[in-house]
C-alpha cells in the first residue's frame, strides 16, 4: 500500500510568517495528492488538492507544490494568522484495481500561529 | 449546500456492547468511505462501498461489520465492543470511485467505551 510520511510533527510560527509542511510518497503510481485540515474534534477540510500533471497551485495564502521525481509534495501557508492554527493532514489515495480511493494519511503536523 | 451527516454525533457504550453508526451522504454521491482516528492519530481506512458493494477493505475487525443501502446511505455496525474502540468515526463520500475524487467528511461519530 501507499507509505506517507509527513514532516514536520508540530510547527510554530509568529503571525504572518510562513509556514511549510513537507510529506513523502512511496507509491510511484500515486497522481492525487489533497491536503486537510482538522480543527480539534471537527472534521478534515479539503483546504487545497493537487494533481500529478502540475507542479504547483494556489489559492491566496495557500500553495501545494508537488515533485513527482522526488515523489514529495509540500504545502506553503503565507502571512499566517491565527484561525491557521489546527492539525493539517496530507494524503494519497490508492487507486490500482479493486482498491479504489482509500486515503493514506500522514501523521499530521500541529500548526500554532502566535499573535 | 448539502454536506455528509453522520448520526449520532456521540455514543457512549459499555464494553462488549453494540454499536451502530449512521451515515448519510452528499445527495447523488455514489461511494462511501470510513475512517477511525483515535485521539491524536491521523485517519484511518476501515471500508468503502461504491454502488451498494463493497469496494475495498481496510483494517477493520472482524467485530465490524458496515453496508450501503439503496438509497446509498451506509450503517457501521460494531460489536463486542473494546476499550480501544473508542475513537472518532468519520464517514467520507465521493462521486464516483476514484481516488481522484475529492472526497467529502462528514462531522463525525465520536464513539467512548466504558
Amino acid at each position: 500500500g501507499e507509505n506517507v510520511e509527513q514532516h514536520p510533527s508540530t510547527l510554530s510560527v509568529q503571525e504572518g510568517d510562513s509556514a511549510v509542511i513537507k510529506c513523502t510518497y512511496s507509491d510511484s503510481a500515486s497522481n492525487y495528492f489533497p491536503w486537510y485540515k482538522q480543527e480539534l474534534g471537527k472534521r478534515p477540510q479539503l483546504i487545497i488538492d493537487i494533481r500529478s500533471n502540475v507542479g504547483e497551485k494556489k489559492d491566496q495564502r495557500i500553495a501545494v507544490t508537488l515533485n513527482k521525481t522526488a515523489k514529495h509534495f509540500s504545502l506553503h501557508i503565507t502571512e499566517t494568522q491565527p484561525e491557521d492554527s489546527a492539525v493539517y493532514f496530507c494524503a494519497a489515495p490508492l487507486d490500482r484495481g479493486s482498491t479504489l480511493g482509500r486515503l493514506y494519511f500522514g501523521r499530521g503536523t500541529q500548526l500554532t500561529v502566535w499573535p | 449546500a448539502a454536506g455528509v451527516i453522520q448520526s449520532p454525533r456521540h455514543l457512549i457504550k459499555e464494553k462488549r456492547e453494540t454499536a451502530t453508526l449512521k451515515c448519510y451522504p452528499i445527495p447523488r454521491h455514489d461511494t462511501v468511505y470510513w475512517y477511525q482516528q483515535g485521539p491524536g492519530q491521523d485517519p484511518q481506512f476501515l471500508i468503502s462501498f461504491y454502488e451498494k458493494m463493497q469496494s475495498d477493505k481496510g483494517s477493520i475487525p472482524d467485530r465490524f461489520s458496515a453496508q450501503q443501502f439503496s438509497d446509498y446511505h451506509s450503517e457501521l455496525n460494531m460489536s463486542s465492543l473494546e476499550l480501544g474502540d473508542s475513537a472518532l468515526y468519520f464517514c467520507a463520500s465521493s462521486y464516483g470511485t476514484s481516488g481522484r475524487n475529492e472526497q467529502f467528511f462528514g462531522p463525525g461519530t465520536r464513539l467512548t467505551v466504558l
